[in-house]
C-alpha cells in the first residue's frame, strides 16, 4: 500500500507568490518523521525541511513551511515568495520508527515550475 | 564540508561487466542506504547498512550486493549488470537508523546505463 501520497503531479507558480504542495501519509506508527526534498533538474537531492511526528509546532527553514496536520494525516510544504531556482521535483518522505529499518519512503513526487 | 560523496557520477556499461559504485561519508554516520530512483516508480531502497560489517536487503536487493568494512565507506557492487539496472543510483547517510529524526543526506547521484 503507498505510505505517502502526492497528488499533485506537477504545478506553475509565479516567481515571488507562495505555493502549497500536497503530501498525505499512512503510517499506525505512533513515532515517525516526515521530510521535504528538492530534486532539480541537476538530480541531486536536497534536504529542505523535517516535522516530528510529536512535534507540536509547524517546522519552518527559510523559506520552506511544513503545515503539519496530525488528525488528517497530512504534511504540505509551503514555499514563500517563490524564486525561478524553485523550479524542481520535490518529494515527500515517511520514516518509521518501527519495522522500516531506517528506509525512507519517499511519494511519486510533484513537479513544480516557476514562471517570470 | 559535510556531505556524502558517489563515483562514478555517470557511468555506460555492458551487460555482465562488474562495476562497483563508491559512496564515502565524512559525517561519522552509523546509517547509510542505497536507494535508486526509476519514472514511474520513485525511489526505492536497494540495501541499508546499520553500522560496520551489519548490512541487510532493503526492498530491491537482486543483482545488488554492499559491504560495510568501514563506517564511511558503503560501496554497492553489480557483480553481473542487466539493462533493467539502468537508473539513477543514489547514496544517503544518516546520524543513526533508529531514529525518526535523523535526516538522511544524499550524494549527488549515479546515472548507470547498462547496454
Amino acid at each position: 500500500a503507498q505510505k505517502i501520497t502526492q497528488t499533485q503531479p506537477g504545478m506553475f507558480v509565479q516567481e515571488k507568490e507562495a505555493v502549497t504542495l500536497d503530501c498525505t501519509y499512512d503510517t499506525s506508527d505512533p513515532s515517525y518523521g516526515l521530510f521535504w526534498y528538492k530534486q532539480p533538474s541537476s538530480g541531486e537531492m536536497i534536504f529542505l525541511i523535517y516535522q516530528g511526528s510529536y512535534d507540536q509546532q509547524n517546522a519552518t527553514e527559510g523559506r520552506y513551511s511544513l503545515n503539519f496536520q496530525k488528525a488528517r494525516k497530512s504534511a504540505n510544504l509551503v514555499i514563500s515568495a517563490s524564486q525561478l531556482g524553485d523550479s524542481a521535483m520535490y518529494f515527500c518522505a515517511m520514516r518509521e520508527v518501527v519495522g522500516s529499518w531506517g528506509k525512507l519512503q519517499f511519494g511519486a513526487g510533484t513537479q513544480v515550475v516557476v514562471t517570470p | 564540508e559535510a556531505q556524502v560523496t558517489q563515483n562514478p557520477r555517470y557511468l555506460i556499461t555492458v551487460t555482465g561487466k562488474k562495476l562497483t559504485v563508491t559512496c564515502s561519508q565524512n559525517m561519522n554516520h552509523e546509517y547509510m542506504s542505497w536507494y535508486r530512483q526509476d519514472p514511474g516508480l520513485g525511489l526505492r531502497q536497494i540495501y541499508y547498512s546499520m553500522n560496520v560489517e551489519v548490512t541487510d536487503k532493503g526492498d530491491v536487493p537482486e543483482g545488488y550486493k554492499v559491504s560495510r568494512k568501514e563506517k564511511r565507506n558503503f560501496p554497492l557492487i553489480l557483480e553481473s549488470p542487466s539493462p533493467n539496472q539502468t537508473s539513477l543510483y543514489f547514496c544517503a547517510s544518516s546520524l543513526s537508523m533508529g531514529g525518526s529524526a535523523d535526516t538522511q543526506y544524499f550524494g549527488p547521484g549515479t546515472r548507470l546505463t547498462v547496454l
